[in-house]
């Protein structure tokens, strides 16, 4: 079965850093992109990074640009976003996502993970 | 950057009506869009990619269709099941972003 299970996320102050961890499981891992989505409380989804299978291409959205950082550990399947500099409005729900097939740069989402809660607050 | 927008942002209607989203990118995006469905307290789920390839076991009520700019989604019948929040989402370059939904319940 195709899996995909974040965790890292908790209650953390302003300006502090945080990081999510995304363990994959039921498909070559390191055949697909993968990309890091955020929903914050009752609001839309919001695309946050993305990594492609060889981490050769990345992207951020502005929102987060300079403050996030995706990698990925292709041997130990699992996806990670560096997240310093957290701001209030940063607090939302964080899911991984794998692209549809392979081995390709854009594509859509077939396989989300059940996220990871971040809230930043003092 | 390319903007996405949807409309209407809310709807209501009867079981067995056809319903209709739309979706509109800011610039042309081909055929790079997908839609996503998402119930209450759920993860999101793909319906439909490259706007009109249903996603394996979707049910075939849902439809897409659309080119470049204006994208639609179809529900041919609701159901009660498809109460959710559907969201369209470009991928066509290095920003993938979300409409801003539109929410379906039944009447």
């Amino acid at each position: 079965e195709v899996q995909l299970v974040e965790s890292g996320g908790g209650l953390v102050q302003p300006g502090r850093s945080l990081r999510l961890s995304c363990a994959a499981s039921g498909f070559t891992f390191d055949d697909y992109a993968m990309h890091w989505v955020r929903q914050a409380p009752g609001k839309g989804l919001e695309w946050v990074s993305g990594i492609s299978w060889n981490s050769g291409s990345i992207g951020y959205a502005d929102s987060v640009k300079g403050r996030f950082t995706i990698s990925r550990d292709n041997a130990k399947n699992s996806l990670y976003l560096q997240m310093n500099s957290l701001r209030a409005e940063d607090t939302a729900l964080y899911y991984c996502a794998k692209l549809t097939q392979e081995l390709l740069l854009f594509d859509a989402f077939d396989i989300w993970g059940q996220g990871t809660m971040v809230t930043v607050s003092s | 950057d390319i903007q996405m927008t949807q409309s209407p942002s809310s709807l209501s209607a009867s079981v067995g009506d056809r319903v209709t989203i739309t979706c509109r990118a800011s610039q042309g995006i081909s055929n790079y869009l997908a839609w996503y469905q998402q119930k209450p307290g759920k993860v999101p789920k793909l319906l439909i990619y490259a706007a009109s390839t249903l996603q394996s076991g979707v049910p075939s009520r849902f439809s897409g269709s659309g080119s470049g700019t204006d994208f639609t989604l179809t529900i041919s019948s609701l159901q009660p099941e498809d109460v959710a929040t559907y969201y369209c989402q470009k991928y066509n370059s290095a920003l993938f972003t979300f409409g801003p939904g539109t929410k379906v319940d039944i009447k």
